[in-house]
């Protein structure tokens, strides 16, 4: 499975408040970029797909593509407490996902 | 979208024995596969469920001890095999289409082996 990086947490943010969720990935040919969310004791739930470069917005989520610096980011403004969970950034290679080890972001009211 | 059902969701089992996972999707899908999660870890892949022939394994993981069913476009079986405590861990099925890579997940099944 090919490298995919996110950056270390746990992310502790304000309720109100945007947080970021930065993802790097190894495979310079990968053209699918994922990100699910997570609920302790729950299993992964698909949240935003993106394809080309550039940022895709989807309520108050917005994934940004840089296929030339091999990074994906999410962003979740006016971040609410049912924010709180795990978000894994997911690398699609061939036809396989490779996850991250995942950020825990937890929204303090 | 996919909605994907595992049974069981949870089992205790004692060394030695195998349990047999399933997983049912409700629409015709193109990929399936199955992931290990454990606890406070990411998820790792085991297999691609290929339907009619054999399952294609990644490194680490053999047919022997994890062996796999996918008879139809729908539905697949894990079996993990001759269980030890370090099988004890979060199974989950996914599935998706090709075009466009999205997977769906199933709720996980919750193995602890004693």
């Amino acid at each position: 499975q090919k490298e995919v990086e996110q950056n270390s947490g746990p992310l502790s943010v304000p309720e109100g408040a945007i947080a970021s969720l930065n993802c790097t990935y190894s495979d310079r040919g990968s053209q699918s970029f994922f990100w699910y969310r997570q609920y302790s004791g729950k299993s992964p739930e698909l949240i935003m797909s993106i394809y080309s470069n550039g940022d895709k917005e989807d309520g108050r989520f917005t994934a940004q593509l840089n296929k030339a610096s091999q990074y994906v980011s999410l962003l979740i403004r006016d971040s609410q407490p049912s924010d709180s969970a795990t978000y894994l950034c997911a690398v699609r290679g061939d036809y396989k996902l490779s996850f991250g080890a995942g950020t825990t972001v937890t929204v303090r009211a | 979208s996919a909605v994907i059902s595992q049974k069981p969701s949870r089992d205790i089992c004692q060394r030695g024995t195998s349990l047999t996972i399933q997983c049912q999707v409700d629409s015709q899908v193109t990929m399936m596969f199955w992931y290990r999660q454990q606890p406070g870890q990411s998820l790792t892949l085991i297999a691609t469920a290929n339907q009619g022939s054999e399952a294609t394994y990644e490194s680490g993981f053999v047919i022997d001890k994890f062996p796999i069913s996918r008879p139809n476009l729908t539905f697949s079986t894990l079996t993990v095999s001759n269980m030890s405590p370090e099988d004890s861990s979060i199974y989950l099925c996914s599935a998706g289409h090709l075009n466009t890579g999205e997977l769906f997940f199933g709720e996980g099944s919750r193995l602890t082996v004693l």
